[in-house]
This record gives structure tokens, sequence and C-alpha cells, in this order.
């Protein structure tokens, strides 16, 4: 049970895109649509922005997307805002009831 | 509403146990599975393992094989999370955490730091 790959660091300009990869392999992130994106602020519990690869839970903002290809998930912010600066996580099932973390990812608003 | 309250910080001697609790309400205890997910100091979300409250049913990450115990008092509400032999690199907030579907997760404990040091 292998860390998800993510970049360590993604960085954009109020009003871009970025686009966060989450790799994993074929037992985990490829064979099944049950991934989901965390964004935690320094001091702060994790909140859930995507589950099952692309819905979007009430009361999250329709910048974030979620899309999956092959072993590599990906979460899109688009209209990026000083708000979206955290850390984000994705987070795969792995099969037989377990589940595997992404190694996380630094969002910086330039 | 969803609450998870866990209990307080602990310090810890390596080679000691922990026993971290996770009291629920706001929701029908035994109809959603609870997981336990851990973060070290700087580090990253670590996923340690998931109890069925209504079965008891658990799963633990392999890395923690042998030495995690999950359990649960459907009376009270409370899921309980032990672990075992503790070393230093064990230094990390616990959270537990569930979701309207068993495979993400809505709703998080506050975190319980547990330092391990002699």
């Amino acid at each position: 049970q292998s860390a998800l790959t993510q970049p360590a660091s993604v960085s954009g300009s109020p009003g871009q895109s970025i686009t966060i990869s989450c790799t994993g392999t074929s037992s985990d992130v490829g064979s099944y649509n049950l991934v989901s994106w965390y964004q935690q602020h320094p001091g702060r519990v994790p909140k859930l922005m995507i589950y099952e690869g692309t819905q979007r839970p009430s009361g999250v903002s329709n910048r974030f997307s979620g899309s999956k290809s092959g072993n590599t998930a990906s979460l899109t912010i688009s209209g990026l805002q000083a708000e979206d600066e955290a850390d984000y996580y994705c987070c795969s099932y792995a099969g037989s009831s377990t589940y595997v973390f992404g190694t996380g990812t630094k969002v910086t608003v330039l | 509403q969803v609450q998870l309250v866990q209990s307080g910080a602990e310090v810890k001697m390596p080679g000691a146990s922990v026993k971290v609790s996770c009291k629920a309400s706001g929701y029908t205890f035994t109809s959603h599975y609870m997981h336990w997910v851990r973060q070290a100091p700087g580090q990253g979300l670590e996923w340690v393992g998931i109890i069925n409250p209504s079965g008891s049913g658990t799963s633990y990450a392999q890395k923690f094989q042998g030495r995690v115990t999950m359990t649960r008092d459907a009376s009270t509400s409370t899921v309980y999370m032990d672990l075992s032999s503790l070393r230093s690199e064990d230094t990390a907030v616990y959270y537990c955490a569930m979701g309207e579907l068993d495979t993400s997760f809505d709703y998080w404990g506050q975190g319980t730091l547990v330092t391990v040091s002699s």
C-alpha cells in the first residue's frame, strides 16, 4: 500500500486554473471510481472537496472539479482565489476495505 | 448535526500503548463505517483503518497490522483506536472520520495529538 503520488507543489495566479495529479496503480485509482479529494488549511481539519472521482459535496464551489484517466486522478481548480491556498490530498479505495492517501500537494496563489 | 468528539491529547513512553476515543452524535451510529487517519507533524495524511460500528468488522492498513485494534461501543456511540508498541514515529494527530458514503470522509473529529517521547 504505497502512497499515491502527487506533485509536492503547484502554483498559479488569481483567476488562473491549476490541476493537481494523483497517480496510483491498477490496484487502486485505476480499479475504482472511488477517489476523493481533501483541502486542508494550516492547523485545520481536512475538508472533503470531491468524492467518487467527480462529485462535489453540497456547499463546495463549482470551481473545483475532478476527473480520472487510467491510474491517474486529477483535481482542477478554476478561477484560482487566495482562499484556495492550502494543502490538497487525494485518497483512493484500494480494495479489501483499505484506502490510501496521496502524498499531498501545496497550492500557492501567487 | 453530525459531530465527532475525540479524547484529549496523550503523552506516552516508547513501547507503551494508547487508546483514543471518538464519540459520534447526530446520526445513526451503526449506519456508517468509521475511519481513523493520522498526520505526523508537518507531514501528510495516512489512512490507519476502518471499523464497521454495526458488526465490529475491521480492516487495517498493512503498516499497522498487529499493532492497532479498533473497537466500538454501540451503547455510547463511541469508537476506539488502540495502538500498541508505540515509537517516536507514531507521534501524530489522529483523526476519526466518516461520510454519508463510506468511501469518503465528510465529517472529521477535532483530532487527538499523541506524542511518543522518553
